[in-house]
């Protein structure tokens, strides 16, 4: 089945880089976008941007613009998030899911990292 | 960035009741707009898309509905399966942007 499955949960210090780990099955990995969401506790969500598997090309949000990296692995089938200089308001939980057609949607998602910024 | 406001932020309820959850946009997003349900420790799940297309596998007692720039998603009547959480999300343009979520509990 359609599925991604994200690499596990991970502590840093502030300053460190951090990077998450999206491996897509059962289907053709560069046919859909990925996308990269998070969540803080007790918060809502937060898109942070996303890349065509097939080009490698991304967008991302403004606010992250600097900080974040995103890259692929076609001949794994993996996407990558990379998040640097971290702080304690990056403390959250990051999912990748798969842009649906035209991007419109985010159809399959992993079951999220837990990323933990502790001094 | 478009500003999605979702009400109410929690919400208690019976087995067997109808529910509406609402989202509003702050600007014009058509019907780019997509509902989402999510249960801790487990993938969120796409309901709805395109303001009112069922996903593929989405029970039918799921419905949503849009009129200018506010949203709705009815259950029909609430199964235990459904206390969850749920938020709305608007792919009109980027940074895409959520609702703040709306906890379903059982009364």
């Amino acid at each position: 089945q359609v599925q991604l499955v994200q690499s596990g949960a991970e502590v840093k210090k502030p300053g460190a880089s951090v990077k998450v780990s999206c491996k897509a099955s059962g289907y053709t990995f560069t046919t859909y976008d990925i996308n990269w969401v998070r969540q803080a506790t007790g918060q809502g969500l937060e898109w942070l941007g996303s890349i065509n598997p097939s080009t490698g090309n991304t967008a991302d949000a403004q606010k992250f613009q600097g900080r974040v990296t995103m890259t692929r692995d076609t001949s794994i089938d993996t996407a990558h998030l990379e998040v640097s200089s971290l702080r304690s308001d990056d403390t959250a939980v990051y999912y990748c899911a798969r842009g649906g057609k035209y991007q419109l949607y985010m159809d399959v998602w992993g079951k999220g990292t837990t990323v933990i910024v502790s001094s | 960035d478009i500003q999605m406001t979702q009400s109410p932020s929690s919400l208690s309820a019976f087995v067997g009741d109808r529910i509406t959850i609402t989202c509003r946009a702050s600007q014009t997003i058509n019907t780019n707009l997509n509902w989402y349900q999510h249960k801790p420790g487990q993938a969120p799940k796409l309901l709805i898309y395109a303001a009112s297309r069922l996903q593929s596998g989405v029970p039918s007692r799921f419905s949503g509905s849009a009129s200018g720039t506010d949203f709705t998603l009815t259950i029909s009547s609430l199964q235990p399966e459904d206390f969850a959480v749920y938020f709305c999300q608007q792919s009109y343009t980027t940074p895409y942007t959520f609702g703040q979520g709306t906890k379903l509990e059982i009364k």
